[in-house]
């Protein structure tokens, strides 16, 4: 139990859905991120929350969509999506992103796979 | 080039060191982490070193820190099968006034019996 809970675990999608993904954490950290992992590709940072306010976006098309209501939940809206986009997607919290140490808690990962 | 590189793969036999390396770029980084990732599951932190530090021991875990080269090494000493994982190496650089993780690709260790 690393205090990080992300829902659903698995998904599968059509290119014409909208689904979301789920990430909870009460551990009262207050920086939140979305990271996309896919094979032989070092972890992508996609999205970074500080005190509920969007710090980054890295470029991330706007078919994948973060909302972040308060410091304990964030969210990542996915619409109308590409195969290439099938990955797992991590969610991670940590203290601050003013914090020198910024050691990072993850969930277990929501598996994607587009069709 | 990418911030963090790691080779993507290691070998070793049971009761064998491993050591995995990596190259980061950013010298603001105050602290440089080693993180495992265990199949269907997210990263764990394993270990971090504080960056005015070039060396950190924890039982079966070495990790050198060479500044100069910002080179990181993580040493598993007697690898057992448990071992068997994704390593991740990660700096946080100073952007402003945040700091936020940035990963490599993850070294995949196999322990073969």
């Amino acid at each position: 139990e690393t205090g990080v809970t992300q829902t659903p675990r698995h998904l599968v999608m059509g290119m014409t859905n909208k689904k979301s993904l789920k990430c909870e954490q009460h551990l009262g950290h207050n920086a939140m991120y979305w990271y996309k992992q896919s094979a032989k590709k070092p972890l992508e940072l996609m999205f970074v929350y500080n005190f509920k306010e969007q710090t980054e976006n890295n470029s991330v098309p706007s078919r994948f969509s973060p909302e972040c209501p308060n410091s304990s939940h964030l969210f990542l809206h996915l619409h109308t999506l590409q195969p290439e986009d099938s990955a797992l997607y991590l969610c991670a919290s940590s203290q601050a992103l003013t914090d020198l140490n910024t050691e990072a808690f993850f969930g277990q990962g929501t598996r994607l796979t587009v069709v | 080039g990418e911030d963090v590189e790691q080779s993507l793969f290691l070998s070793v036999r049971e009761g064998d060191s491993s050591v995995i390396n990596c190259t980061y770029t950013d010298s603001s980084s105050t602290y440089l982490y080693w993180y495992k990732q265990e199949p269907g599951a997210g990263l764990q932190l394993l270990t971090y070193i504080f960056s005015n530090m070039d060396m950190k021991q924890d039982q079966r875990l070495t990790v050198l820190l060479n500044k100069k080269d910002k080179h990181l090494s993580l040493r598993i000493a007697d690898t057992q099968t448990g071992d068997s994982a994704i390593y991740f190496c990660a700096e946080s650089p100073r952007s402003g006034g945040s700091y936020i993780p940035t990963f490599g690709r993850g070294t995949s260790l196999i322990v073969h019996p």
